[in-house]
């Protein structure tokens, strides 16, 4: 079955710039969304349409895609950044399935 | 501003049919067009599309889940439900229930979510 295939972990110092990668052999054909998840809350959007900001996330966070990868950049991460990232997007099988990323624990300290 | 509010018993037998709904509000269900999902986190692990369904019925499964679950809508009480039956502990689980959008290209985005509700499958 498809899968969307992220690391397990990164990490960086305050300020630096982290990122995230999500590779899945349909991200050619399909955007990509990318969601912040921190301990005990819900997801939250922080890019969509693999580039695209919602309204109230930080400039800070952008995302980009190509070929078969899609990235999530945080340029400058705060420790408030810290947390689980996942991508998501959907199969090519016609299905119309909805898969997520298996996430990546950012750490900033 | 759109809230959804997941309900449900917090403990299900083995075997039976586990039952949450969610309910919307802020807005109507019927309005707009958005799709009602329902995403699953085993603790510690990482997040699960179950399925969506749209107000006009159609719905969308996870194949692996999708001989057991069933999603439904009730417009007149602005509300969306989940069953998913035969359960066992690896059904044990946060369920959030979010609002979907559609980008095009075959391709959905999550912007809503309710606050997750937890269910543990056990005798």
């Amino acid at each position: 079955s498809y899968e969307l295939t992220q690391p397990p972990s990164v990490s960086v110092s305050p300020g630096q710039t982290a990122r995230i990668t999500c590779s899945g052999d349909a991200l050619p054909k399909k955007y990509a969304y990318w969601y912040q998840q921190k301990s005990g809350q819900a997801p939250v959007l922080v890019i969509y349409e693999d580039s695209k900001r919602p309204s109230g996330i930080p400039e800070r966070f952008s995302g980009s895609s190509s070929g078969t990868m899609a990235t999530l950049t945080i340029s400058g991460a705060q420790v408030e950044d810290e947390a689980d990232y996942y991508c998501y997007s959907t199969d090519s099988s016609g299905n119309h399935r909805g898969v997520f990323g298996g996430g990546t624990k950012l750490t900033v300290l | 501003q759109v809230q959804l509010q997941e309900s449900g018993p917090g403990l299900v037998k083995p075997s039976q049919t586990l039952s949450l709904t969610c309910t919307v509000s802020g807005g109507s269900i019927s309005s707009g067009s958005y799709y009602w999902s329902w995403i699953r986190q085993p603790a510690g692990k990482g997040l699960e599309w179950i399925g969506r369904i749209y107000t006009s019925g159609s719905t969308n499964y996870n194949p692996s889940l999708k001989s057991r679950v069933t999603i439904s809508v009730d417009t007149s009480k602005n509300q969306f439900s989940l069953k998913l039956s035969s359960v066992t502990a690896a059904d044990t689980a946060v369920y959030y229930c979010a609002r979907e959008g559609y980008s095009g290209y075959d391709s959905y985005y999550f912007d809503y979510w309710g606050q997750g509700t937890l269910v543990t499958v056990s005798s």
